[in-house]
C-alpha cells in the first residue's frame, strides 16, 4: 500500500511554461517533505511544511500543505531545464522517525 | 564539510552472491538511514539508526539483508545469497537529529544482480 499518491507520474513541458504537481494520502502528516532528485544522485530537500494551509515559496517553486495535511501540491512557474528532476515528496509524524516517501512526480522541461 | 558518501557507486555481482555497501554519513550525525529505489518505485525504507539505541529493522525485506552501524559513524548495508529482485540503487541518508528533520541523502549504489 502506497501511503503517499503522486500524480502525474511523469510530467514533460516547454521551458517558460507553469507546471503543478500533486502529493495526496489519506494519512494526515504532521509534516510534509518535497525533495529533488537529479540522476545518479540522493535527494535534496527543497522545503518542509508542518502547518494546513501553509503556502511557502523558493524562488519560482510554490509549495501548499492542505487544509487537513493529507495533501500537498508543487507548483513551478516559468519552468526552466534546470528544474527537471524526480520530485519525491515524504510525510512525517510526530514521534515516528521514518518517512514516507511517494514514487515521485518525474518532471522534463524541454528547451 | 562533507556530505553523505557511499561506496562502491555502481556493484555487479552474481546471484548467489554476497554484498557490502557502505555509508559514511556527516560528521555529528545522529541517525543512519538506509533505503532502496527501485524503478518507478518511491524510496523503501530499508533500516533505521540512532546513537546507541537498537536499531529499527522493520523495513528490511528478508533476513539476507542486515546492517550495522560501528562508533556511531560508518554504516554497512550486507546482502546475502544476492537474488535478481535485489537490483536497485540503494541510498544511505544521515540527519543530525531524529524524526522528521531534514535527511541528506547519499548519491546511493546501484545494484546489479545478473
Amino acid at each position: 500500500t502506497q501511503l503517499l499518491e503522486q500524480s502525474p507520474q511523469f510530467l514533460s513541458i516547454q521551458e517558460g511554461e507553469n507546471l503543478t504537481v500533486y502529493c495526496n494520502s489519506s494519512s494526515v502528516f504532521s509534516s510534509l517533505q518535497w525533495y529533488r532528485q537529479e540522476p545518479g544522485e540522493g535527494p535534496v530537500l527543497l522545503v518542509t511544511v508542518v502547518t494546513g494551509g501553509e503556502v511557502k515559496k523558493l524562488k519560482r517553486l510554490t509549495f501548499q500543505f492542505g487544509d487537513a495535511r493529507k495533501d500537498s501540491s508543487l507548483h513551478i512557474t516559468a519552468a526552466q531545464t534546470g528544474d527537471t528532476g524526480l520530485y519525491l515528496c515524504a510525510g512525517g509524524h510526530y514521534g515516528n522517525n521514518r518517512l514516507a516517501f511517494g514514487k515521485g512526480n518525474q518532471v522534463v522541461v524541454i528547451p | 564539510g562533507a556530505g553523505v558518501s557511499q561506496s562502491p557507486s555502481n556493484k555487479v555481482t552474481e546471484k548467489g552472491k554476497d554484498v557490502e555497501l557502505r555509508c559514511d554519513p556527516i560528521s555529528g550525525h545522529t541517525a543512519l538511514y538506509w533505503y532502496r529505489q527501485s524503478l518507478g518505485q518511491g524510496l523503501e525504507f530499508l533500516i533505521y539508526f540512532q546513537g546507541n539505541s537498537a536499531p529499527d529493522k522493520s523495513g528490511l525485506p528478508s533476513d539476507r539483508f542486515s546492517a550495522e552501524r560501528t562508533g556511531g559513524s560508518v554504516s554497512t548495508l550486507t546482502i546475502q545469497r544476492t537474488q535478481q529482485e535485489d537490483s536497485a540503487v540503494y541510498l544511505c541518508a544521515s540527519s543530525p537529529n531524529p524524526g522528521t528533520d531534514t535527511q541528506y541523502f547519499g548519491p546511493g549504489t546501484r545494484l546489479t544482480v545478473l
